[in-house]
Protein backbone atom coordinates (compact mmCIF):
# COMPACT_ATOMS: atom_id res chain seq x y z
CA UNK A 1 0.00 0.00 0.00
CA UNK A 2 0.84 3.50 -0.10
CA UNK A 3 2.95 5.91 1.84
CA UNK A 4 2.11 9.21 2.85
CA UNK A 5 4.19 11.91 4.70
CA UNK A 6 2.45 14.73 5.99
CA UNK A 7 3.67 17.57 7.29
CA UNK A 8 3.53 19.50 9.65
CA UNK A 9 2.32 17.34 12.46
CA UNK A 10 0.93 20.13 14.25
CA UNK A 11 1.46 23.84 15.10
CA UNK A 12 -0.09 26.46 17.05
CA UNK A 13 -0.82 29.29 14.91
CA UNK A 14 -2.35 32.60 15.36
CA UNK A 15 -5.80 33.72 14.03
CA UNK A 16 -5.43 35.62 10.55
CA UNK A 17 -2.61 33.70 9.47
CA UNK A 18 -2.10 30.97 7.20
CA UNK A 19 -1.12 27.49 6.80
CA UNK A 20 0.34 24.85 4.34
CA UNK A 21 -0.37 21.13 4.87
CA UNK A 22 1.78 19.11 3.01
CA UNK A 23 1.41 15.64 1.90
CA UNK A 24 3.96 13.45 -0.22
CA UNK A 25 3.05 9.97 -1.61
CA UNK A 26 5.23 7.41 -2.19
CA UNK A 27 3.83 6.26 -5.11
CA UNK A 28 1.59 7.69 -8.27
CA UNK A 29 -2.14 8.19 -7.54
CA UNK A 30 -4.92 9.80 -9.61
CA UNK A 31 -7.58 10.97 -6.43
CA UNK A 32 -6.01 12.45 -2.92
CA UNK A 33 -8.58 13.44 -0.66
CA UNK A 34 -8.55 15.96 2.36
CA UNK A 35 -10.42 15.42 5.08
CA UNK A 36 -11.13 17.80 8.97
CA UNK A 37 -11.54 16.51 11.87
CA UNK A 38 -12.93 18.58 14.30
CA UNK A 39 -12.03 17.88 18.08
CA UNK A 40 -14.11 14.85 19.47
CA UNK A 41 -15.46 14.41 15.76
CA UNK A 42 -15.53 12.26 12.82
CA UNK A 43 -14.01 13.17 9.62
CA UNK A 44 -15.49 15.39 7.31
CA UNK A 45 -14.62 15.81 3.54
CA UNK A 46 -13.26 19.21 2.28
CA UNK A 47 -12.42 18.66 -0.95
CA UNK A 48 -11.22 15.69 -3.92
CA UNK A 49 -8.09 16.98 -5.75
CA UNK A 50 -6.96 15.68 -8.99
CA UNK A 51 -3.61 16.39 -10.83
CA UNK A 52 -4.18 19.15 -13.68
CA UNK A 53 -7.34 20.10 -12.79
CA UNK A 54 -9.43 22.20 -9.80
CA UNK A 55 -10.31 20.43 -6.40
CA UNK A 56 -13.69 19.76 -6.17
CA UNK A 57 -15.02 20.96 -2.64
CA UNK A 58 -17.60 19.71 -0.46
CA UNK A 59 -20.49 21.36 0.52
CA UNK A 60 -19.49 23.90 3.00
CA UNK A 61 -16.06 24.53 2.11
CA UNK A 62 -15.01 26.94 -0.39
CA UNK A 63 -11.60 27.35 -2.57
CA UNK A 64 -10.46 30.90 -0.94
CA UNK A 65 -10.79 29.45 2.57
CA UNK A 66 -8.53 26.24 1.84
CA UNK A 67 -7.68 26.70 -1.27
CA UNK A 68 -5.36 23.08 -2.83
CA UNK A 69 -2.51 22.26 -5.26
CA UNK A 70 -1.37 19.47 -6.93
CA UNK A 71 1.30 20.14 -9.01
CA UNK A 72 1.77 16.22 -9.60
CA UNK A 73 0.54 12.73 -9.12
CA UNK A 74 2.83 12.25 -5.96
CA UNK A 75 2.44 15.48 -4.03
CA UNK A 76 -0.36 17.79 -2.81
CA UNK A 77 -0.90 20.76 -0.51
CA UNK A 78 -4.05 22.42 1.78
CA UNK A 79 -3.93 25.86 3.10
CA UNK A 80 -6.14 26.72 5.59
CA UNK A 81 -6.37 30.80 5.28
CA UNK A 82 -7.25 33.55 7.69
CA UNK A 83 -7.44 30.81 10.49
CA UNK A 84 -10.32 31.48 13.56
CA UNK A 85 -10.35 29.42 16.22
CA UNK A 86 -13.20 27.40 14.78
CA UNK A 87 -10.40 26.22 12.45
CA UNK A 88 -8.97 24.11 14.87
CA UNK A 89 -8.64 20.70 14.02
CA UNK A 90 -7.08 17.54 12.78
CA UNK A 91 -6.50 17.70 8.75
CA UNK A 92 -5.75 14.43 6.92
CA UNK A 93 -4.41 13.49 3.47
CA UNK A 94 -5.26 10.17 1.66
CA UNK A 95 -5.48 8.34 -1.68
CA UNK A 96 -6.81 5.33 -2.97
CA UNK A 97 -4.19 3.75 -4.65
CA UNK A 98 -5.99 0.12 -5.48
CA UNK A 99 -7.09 -1.77 -2.90
CA UNK A 100 -8.38 0.38 0.70
CA UNK A 101 -7.21 3.83 1.61
CA UNK A 102 -4.13 5.34 3.23
CA UNK A 103 -3.97 8.62 5.56
CA UNK A 104 -1.26 10.39 6.33
CA UNK A 105 -0.31 10.31 9.99
CA UNK A 106 -2.74 14.10 10.10
CA UNK A 107 -1.66 17.70 11.38
CA UNK A 108 -3.28 18.68 14.72
CA UNK A 109 -3.75 22.28 14.24
CA UNK A 110 -4.24 24.81 17.09
CA UNK A 111 -6.10 28.32 16.42
CA UNK A 112 -4.85 30.60 19.17
CA UNK B 1 -22.63 15.03 4.72
CA UNK B 2 -21.76 11.90 6.82
CA UNK B 3 -23.79 8.91 6.46
CA UNK B 4 -22.94 6.83 9.03
CA UNK B 5 -23.75 6.43 12.30
CA UNK B 6 -22.34 4.17 14.78
CA UNK B 7 -23.21 2.27 17.97
CA UNK B 8 -22.40 2.38 21.07
CA UNK B 9 -20.61 5.64 20.60
CA UNK B 10 -18.23 4.87 23.42
CA UNK B 11 -17.38 0.93 24.69
CA UNK B 12 -15.18 0.00 27.83
CA UNK B 13 -14.39 -3.92 27.97
CA UNK B 14 -11.79 -6.30 29.80
CA UNK B 15 -9.14 -7.71 28.00
CA UNK B 16 -9.95 -10.86 26.62
CA UNK B 17 -13.98 -9.93 25.81
CA UNK B 18 -15.37 -9.13 22.28
CA UNK B 19 -16.18 -6.36 21.36
CA UNK B 20 -19.23 -5.67 19.09
CA UNK B 21 -19.50 -1.73 17.11
CA UNK B 22 -22.33 -1.52 14.68
CA UNK B 23 -22.51 1.02 12.31
CA UNK B 24 -25.31 2.26 9.84
CA UNK B 25 -26.14 3.99 6.45
CA UNK B 26 -28.15 5.68 4.31
CA UNK B 27 -27.63 5.29 0.65
CA UNK B 28 -26.64 2.39 -1.78
CA UNK B 29 -22.59 1.77 -1.10
CA UNK B 30 -20.07 -0.15 -3.48
CA UNK B 31 -17.90 -1.34 -0.11
CA UNK B 32 -17.71 -0.22 3.59
CA UNK B 33 -15.10 -0.03 5.39
CA UNK B 34 -13.25 -0.43 8.62
CA UNK B 35 -10.37 2.22 10.24
CA UNK B 36 -8.99 2.64 13.39
CA UNK B 37 -7.40 5.88 15.03
CA UNK B 38 -5.07 6.20 17.80
CA UNK B 39 -5.52 8.72 19.68
CA UNK B 40 -6.38 11.41 17.23
CA UNK B 41 -3.68 10.16 14.90
CA UNK B 42 -3.92 8.79 11.50
CA UNK B 43 -6.44 6.68 10.22
CA UNK B 44 -5.68 2.81 9.72
CA UNK B 45 -7.37 0.70 7.08
CA UNK B 46 -8.57 -2.30 8.70
CA UNK B 47 -10.99 -4.23 6.34
CA UNK B 48 -12.95 -3.48 3.45
CA UNK B 49 -16.01 -5.58 2.40
CA UNK B 50 -17.68 -4.87 -0.55
CA UNK B 51 -21.65 -4.86 -1.21
CA UNK B 52 -21.76 -8.52 -2.87
CA UNK B 53 -20.16 -9.85 0.54
CA UNK B 54 -22.03 -10.77 3.73
CA UNK B 55 -19.12 -11.64 5.96
CA UNK B 56 -14.76 -10.57 5.96
CA UNK B 57 -12.61 -12.23 8.70
CA UNK B 58 -8.75 -10.78 9.19
CA UNK B 59 -7.00 -11.78 12.14
CA UNK B 60 -9.00 -11.34 15.61
CA UNK B 61 -11.69 -9.07 13.00
CA UNK B 62 -15.01 -10.05 11.47
CA UNK B 63 -17.57 -7.60 9.95
CA UNK B 64 -20.56 -8.34 8.65
CA UNK B 65 -22.55 -6.98 5.75
CA UNK B 66 -26.36 -6.32 5.56
CA UNK B 67 -27.21 -4.67 2.92
CA UNK B 68 -30.98 -4.94 3.41
CA UNK B 69 -30.68 -3.09 6.67
CA UNK B 70 -27.95 -0.99 5.36
CA UNK B 71 -25.78 -1.98 8.22
CA UNK B 72 -22.74 -3.20 8.98
CA UNK B 73 -20.67 -4.79 12.62
CA UNK B 74 -17.08 -4.78 13.31
CA UNK B 75 -16.53 -7.82 16.57
CA UNK B 76 -12.60 -7.73 17.85
CA UNK B 77 -12.55 -11.38 19.34
CA UNK B 78 -10.24 -11.45 22.08
CA UNK B 79 -9.75 -7.84 23.07
CA UNK B 80 -6.12 -6.42 24.09
CA UNK B 81 -5.45 -3.07 25.88
CA UNK B 82 -3.75 -2.87 22.62
CA UNK B 83 -6.73 -2.13 20.76
CA UNK B 84 -7.81 0.90 22.51
CA UNK B 85 -8.53 3.44 20.02
CA UNK B 86 -11.45 5.04 17.64
CA UNK B 87 -13.30 2.92 15.29
CA UNK B 88 -14.89 4.27 12.29
CA UNK B 89 -16.81 2.86 9.29
CA UNK B 90 -16.98 4.68 6.16
CA UNK B 91 -18.91 4.13 3.06
CA UNK B 92 -17.95 4.60 -0.72
CA UNK B 93 -21.64 5.59 -2.29
CA UNK B 94 -22.74 3.81 -5.42
CA UNK B 95 -23.07 6.14 -8.15
CA UNK B 96 -20.33 8.60 -6.84
CA UNK B 97 -16.41 9.05 -6.98
CA UNK B 98 -14.10 7.07 -4.57
CA UNK B 99 -14.62 9.44 -1.98
CA UNK B 100 -15.28 7.84 1.81
CA UNK B 101 -18.32 8.96 4.00
CA UNK B 102 -17.55 7.93 7.69
CA UNK B 103 -19.70 7.55 10.41
CA UNK B 104 -19.60 9.11 13.31
CA UNK B 105 -16.93 6.42 15.09
CA UNK B 106 -17.06 4.07 18.45
CA UNK B 107 -14.47 4.52 21.15
CA UNK B 108 -12.98 1.69 22.47
CA UNK B 109 -11.61 1.30 25.25
CA UNK B 110 -9.89 -1.80 26.54
CA UNK B 111 -8.94 -2.03 29.81
CA UNK B 112 -5.49 -4.42 31.19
Amino acid sequence: SAVISQKPSRDICQRGTSLTIQCQVDSQVTMMFWYRQQPGQSLTLIATANQGSEATYESGFVIDKFPISRPNLTFSTLTVSNMSPEDSSIYLCSVYPVDGYTFGSGTRLTVV
Amino acid sequence: SQQGEEDPQALSIQEGENATMNCSYKTSINNLQWYRQNSGRGLVHLILIRSNEREKHSGRLRVTLDTSKKSSSLLITASRAADTASYFCATVPQGGSEKLVFGKGTKLTVNP
